[in-house]
């Protein structure tokens, strides 16, 4: 089955500043991933996804993702966060059986920006 | 716009009685999930529809049933509510396409005391 890692459970930035939030996968077949945002008492979210094709994923908000196949890594970053981009971050993975799909989802990353 | 509507949005509730959570999309679309999500597991599966008359169990599926009579909806039910039952309660659907992408509620807040 596969799995989805989120290696920071929370993590606090100043406002303008970079950020990445990582997440690592277990598969060792083609995968689909995603990223998904949840504002404070607020659903999911779709930030950006990778299906093929350019390892570079760009998704709204001026986030984007790398997908590194050798890393199994799908790791999550901005240039420069804004207040408006607390919230939480899950990073997915899509699981294939018997022609079916369903979503994988990692524990979350807490992102707080502060001013 | 389609859309996925859950409800009731917050409940409360007590030990042992029975709670229905609704969930009804306008998507059409044939798969349809319940996620709960806690402090420090994220979402976690439990139970989901790949079409009508079609149900299947979750990694946390224990102490929970749903139906599907139709596409639109996939009510979820409790059928003797528990504190540890308390959570976050999302569903979700998607088209049954090839990337999984899915499409959320706003969750519905489940308190049992």
């Amino acid at each position: 089955a596969q799995s989805v890692t989120q290696l920071d459970s929370q993590v606090p930035v100043f406002e303008e500043a970079p950020v990445e939030l990582r997440c690592n996968y277990s598969s060792s077949v083609s995968v689909y991933l995603f990223w998904y945002v949840q504002y404070p008492n607020q659903g999911l979210q779709l930030l950006l996804k990778y299906l093929s094709g350019s390892t570079l994923v760009k998704g709204i908000n001026g986030f984007e993702a790398e997908f590194n196949k050798s890393q199994t890594s799908f790791h999550l970053r901005k240039p420069s966060v804004h207040i408006s981009d607390t919230a939480e971050y899950f990073c997915a993975v899509s699981e294939i059986s018997g022609g079916y799909n369903k979503l994988i989802f990692g524990a979350g990353t807490r992102l707080a920006v502060h001013p | 716009d389609a859309e996925i509507t859950q409800s009731p949005r917050h409940k409360i509730t007590e030990t042992g009685r029975q709670v229905t959570l609704a969930c009804h999309q306008t998507w059409n679309h044939n798969n349809m999930f319940w996620y709960r999500q806690d402090l420090g597991h994220g979402l976690r599966l439990i139970h989901y529809s790949y079409g009508v008359q079609d149900t299947n169990k979750g990694e946390v599926s224990d102490g929970y049933s749903v139906s599907r009579s139709n596409t639109e909806d996939l009510p979820l039910t409790l059928e003797s509510a528990a504190s540890s039952q308390t959570s976050v309660y999302f569903c979700a659907s998607s088209d049954g396409g090839h990337t999984g992408e899915l499409f959320f509620g706003e969750g519905s807040r489940l308190t049992v005391l």
